[in-house]
């Protein structure tokens, strides 16, 4: 079946532009991450969605960042007056449920602000 | 969650056996190895975890040494198509909290022809 899907594939914006980032993730999964991974680095967690559950936003750097999730499905990472330190790939992941082992990543965005 | 120790890069021959060690001296009893890899330009692909026992699937073996404090994911058979970034994480298995994955810097594994 389809794999977790994000959009767009690429995007350059200029320094201060907000911007939206697209994850749609496989069908019937209820759990949904963010990830960036700046240039050489590790992935580091920005925020988690769980079914109804609150969001954990506790990896979010700052509060120009934002993410939400409508009807349980789709999910769009906003980022705010962009820096040139938000410019990183930033990967969706979804798992089956709370409790599935596995997370499946989309292939990301790779995010670069001028 | 417990710290991972890994080389940062190792090569193999096609063809040939790729081990990837991995320490994780502190881990907890509660915590499982996963290991995950990443294609250039890709996401992460998630490969085997395990707890306590060794583990095999289609992609790999994963052995677990008995005081729990290092493993190696073993790729029998390596392709070029195999070279990547591994990531090897110890984390408590999923509990409905929470469950993201810490990534480290992971060992590089290039495959020569």
């Amino acid at each position: 079946g389809a794999g977790v899907s994000q959009s767009p594939s690429n995007k350059v914006t200029e320094k201060g532009k907000d911007v939206e980032l697209r994850c749609d993730p496989i069908s019937g999964h209820t759990a949904l991450y963010w990830y960036r991974q700046s240039l050489g680095q590790g992935l580091e967690f920005l925020i988690y969605f769980q079914g109804n559950s609150a969001p954990d936003k506790s990896g979010l750097p700052s509060d120009r960042f934002s993410a939400e999730r409508t009807g349980g499905s789709v999910s769009t990472l906003t980022i705010q007056r962009t820096q040139q330190e938000d410019s990183a790939v930033y990967l969706c992941a979804s798992t089956r449920d709370r409790v599935s082992y596995e997370q499946y990543f989309g292939p990301g965005t790779r995010l670069t602000v001028t | 969650d417990a710290k991972t120790t890994q080389p940062p890069s190792m090569d193999c021959a096609e063809g040939r056996a790729a081990n990837l060690p991995c320490n994780h001296s502190t881990i907890s009893g509660n915590e499982y190895v996963y290991w995950y890899r990443q294609i250039h330009s890709q996401g992460p692909q998630y490969i085997i975890h395990g707890l306590k026992n060794n583990e095999t699937n289609e992609m790999a073996s994963l052995i677990i040494t008995e005081d729990r404090k290092s493993s190696t994911l073993i790729l029998p058979h390596a392709t070029l198509r195999d070279t990547a970034v591994y990531y090897c994480i110890v984390r408590a298995s999923p509990t409905g909290a929470n469950s993201k994955l810490t990534f480290g810097k992971g060992i590089t594994l290039s495959v020569r022809p």
